[in-house]
This record gives C-alpha cells, structure tokens and sequence, in this order.
C-alpha cells in the first residue's frame, strides 16, 4: 500500500519554466490537496479538490494551477516558474473525518 | 480570515521534564489534528481529535480539545531525545480544508 506518491522528488527550474507536480493516492480518498511549506510559516493550502471533478482554491493559489485527473489523481501546474515559488511542495489526500494523509514532499528551487 | 497558532514557535528541554504546546484558532471547529515532522521528511499523523473535551494518548504524548475556549493542547511528559521533531496542529473547517499552525520545533536536550 503505496499511500500517497509525489514525483518528482527534486527539481531545479529557471525563471519562466513551467513544470507539472504529480500527485497520486490508492486509499480511495475523496479530497486531495497541495500545500506549499516554506521557513517559519507552517504549511499553506494551494489548491484542494473536494471530489473528483471539483478544485477550489486555498489560501495562495496565485502562479498555480490544478487538475483533478480522477479520484487518485491530482496535479499541480506552475505555468511561468518564479523564485518566489521555490519550496517544498506537498500532496496530500483524506476521508473525512480522518486525517489528511501526505506525500513525501516535491523540493522545488527556481532560479 | 482564519488563523492558527501555535506557541511556543521554538522549545527547548531537557530530558525527563514535561511541557505543552499551545494551539489556538480563531474560528469554530471540531476537528483537530497534530502532525510530526522529522527534518527533510513528510508530515506523519499523531492524533485526531474529533469532539470537544477529546484526549487522546500516545506514549509520551498526549493531545487534548476545548472547542468552546478553541484551543488544543499537546503534552509531552518526560521529554526523551526521539521527541525532537516540529509539531503542527491543523483545524478542519469545512471538512476540506485543513488549515495548518506555523508549527512549533522542539529540541529535546540530553
């Protein structure tokens, strides 16, 4: 039982890029989300989706998009990376009213 | 707008001493959780806690919830070395979003 799957792992982008943040679960969660967590600022809500065919927006959704491809699937967009978006980025999905289960994380830098 | 927040931000003790962590919220919920994160990895679930008066136990750890005062505690006694991670609460509002504390890190000093 595999979880939550984040890939990649790493990555370096430059300024400009775009680069999609892959997300999967085989719990059979209804509601995913995608955290970004950055120094002395806990984690922030991008994007959820309550179920599938649904996404709204959380708390900084500004620079990101989201696609909710199925129920166990669930992907983060940058269309234009900046620096300001360099964090450690996670995926996590829940049945309420257990708790929100997370991926490893995605740790992001752009030049 | 909803805020979640923990102190201390930063605590440092000494094995075999106990402490708390304080988490406070300034909207009405009844779902609360604490988190663990080890430096560099995912966050791991420690409690969830789902009705006000709620105390939940684990080891050295325990978690309890005042709905009506919106606070949540997290009590550590006798402090070991394992212990030293970054604690986070996080408060379910809608039952789809968890909003996240600033987290606190704790250091526990042989």
């Amino acid at each position: 039982n595999a979880g939550v799957t984040q890939t990649p792992k790493f990555q370096v982008l430059k300024t400009g890029q775009s680069m999609t943040l892959q997300c999967a679960q085989d719990m059979n969660h209804n509601s995913m989300y995608w955290y970004r967590q950055d120094p002395g600022m806990g984690l922030r809500l991008i994007y959820y989706s309550a179920s599938e065919g649904t996404t709204d927006k959380g708390e900084v959704p500004n620079g990101y998009n989201v696609s909710r491809l199925n129920k166990r699937e669930f992907s983060l967009r940058l269309e234009s990376a900046a620096p300001s978006q360099t964090s450690v980025y996670f995926c996590a999905s829940s049945l309420r009213p257990i708790e929100a289960f997370f991926g490893q994380g995605t740790r992001l830098t752009v030049v | 707008e909803l805020k979640v927040e923990q102190n201390p931000l930063f605590l440092s003790m000494q094995e075999g001493k106990n402490y708390t962590i304080y988490c406070n919220y300034s909207t009405t919920s009844d779902r609360l959780y604490w988190y663990r994160q080890d430096p560099g990895k995912s966050l791991e679930s420690l409690f969830v806690l789902l009705s006000n008066g709620a105390v939940k136990q684990e080891g050295r750890l325990m978690a309890s919830l005042d709905t009506k005062a919106r606070l949540s505690t997290l009590h550590i006694t006798a402090a070991v070395h394992d212990l030293s991670a970054t604690y986070f609460c996080a408060v379910d509002i809608t039952g789809n979003q968890f909003y996240f504390g600033t987290g606190t890190s704790l250091t526990v000093i042989p």
